[in-house]
C-alpha cells in the first residue's frame, strides 16, 4: 500500500514563527504536492515538485516555500506564519506524468495548523 | 483557466438508496481526466473513480458510477445502495492531459441516514 505520512496531525504556532510541515512517501513517486484545504474552497495547490530540488508554484504560493532534498520527502515552509494561514494542509504524491491513464494522487492524513 | 464547480454543499441519502452528486467544469481542452475523490471524516482522501475524456463509456467501480457528458462539461457521481461508510466529503477534480496538476471543486458533504 502507498503510504504518505505527514509529521503532525495538529499544530499550533504563533504569528511570526517559522513553521515546517514535513511529508514523506514510500512509493518512489516523482511528483509531490502541497495543498491547502479550506471550507467552501476545496483544495488549492500551493507548490509541487516533479523531481529532487525541482519545484513549481501552484495557485497560492505567497507566504510559502518548499524544499525537496530527497525524493521521498517534501517540506512546506511558512517563513513567517500569519493568522490567515490557519488551515488544513494536505500533502500528496503521484507518478510522473506520461503514464496513462493519469495516475491518481495519494494523500497524506493532513496537518491542521492553527496560527494564533 | 480551468474551473470545477460543485453546486451542492451538502447532500443526504437514506441507507441503501441511490444518490447523485453533481460536478461541472470549464475547459477549452479536448484531452483531460476527471476524478472523484472521497475524504472520510478524519481520514485520508482516496480516489473513488476516474474518467478519461477521450473515452465515451462512463466509468464504473462497483457501486460508484459516473455520468460523463463531455459536451455539457458535466461529470456527476452516482452512488448506488448507499452505505454508512459512504458518508464523507466528495471532491470532483480535473486534470489536463500532460499535466499533473489537479483542480478541485469545493466539495459536497454526503450524509447517510441509517
Amino acid at each position: 500500500d502507498v503510504k504518505v505520512t505527514q509529521s503532525s496531525r495538529y499544530l499550533v504556532k504563533r504569528t511570526g514563527e517559522k513553521v515546517f510541515l514535513e511529508c514523506v512517501q514510500d512509493m518512489d513517486h516523482e511528483n509531490m504536492f502541497w495543498y491547502r484545504q479550506d471550507p467552501g474552497l476545496g483544495l488549492r495547490l500551493i507548490y509541487f515538485s516533479y523531481d529532487v530540488k525541482m519545484k513549481e508554484k501552484g495557485d497560492i504560493p505567497e507566504g510559502y516555500s518548499v524544499s525537496r532534498e530527497k525524493k521521498e520527502r517534501f517540506s512546506l515552509i511558512l517563513e513567517s506564519a500569519s493568522t490567515n494561514q490557519t488551515s488544513m494542509y494536505l500533502c500528496a504524491s503521484s507518478f510522473m506524468v506520461g503514464i496513462k491513464p493519469a495516475d491518481e494522487q495519494y494523500f497524506g492524513p493532513g496537518t491542521r495548523l492553527t496560527v494564533t | 483557466a480551468q474551473t470545477v464547480t460543485q453546486s451542492q454543499p451538502e447532500m443526504s441519502v437514506q441507507e441503501a438508496e441511490t444518490v447523485t452528486l453533481s460536478c461541472t467544469y470549464d475547459t477549452s481542452e479536448s484531452d483531460y481526466y476527471l476524478f472523484w475523490y472521497k475524504q472520510p471524516p478524519s481520514r485520508q482522501m482516496i480516489l473513488v473513480i476516474r474518467q478519461e475524456a477521450y473515452k465515451q463509456q462512463n466509468a464504473t467501480e462497483n457501486r460508484f458510477s459516473v455520468n460523463f457528458q463531455k459536451a455539457a462539461k458535466s461529470f456527476s457521481l452516482k452512488i448506488s445502495d448507499s452505505q454508512l461508510g459512504d458518508a464523507a466529503m466528495y471532491f470532483c477534480a480535473y486534470e489536463m492531459d500532460s499535466s499533473y496538476k489537479l483542480i478541485f471543486g469545493s466539495g459536497t458533504r454526503l450524509l447517510v441516514r441509517p
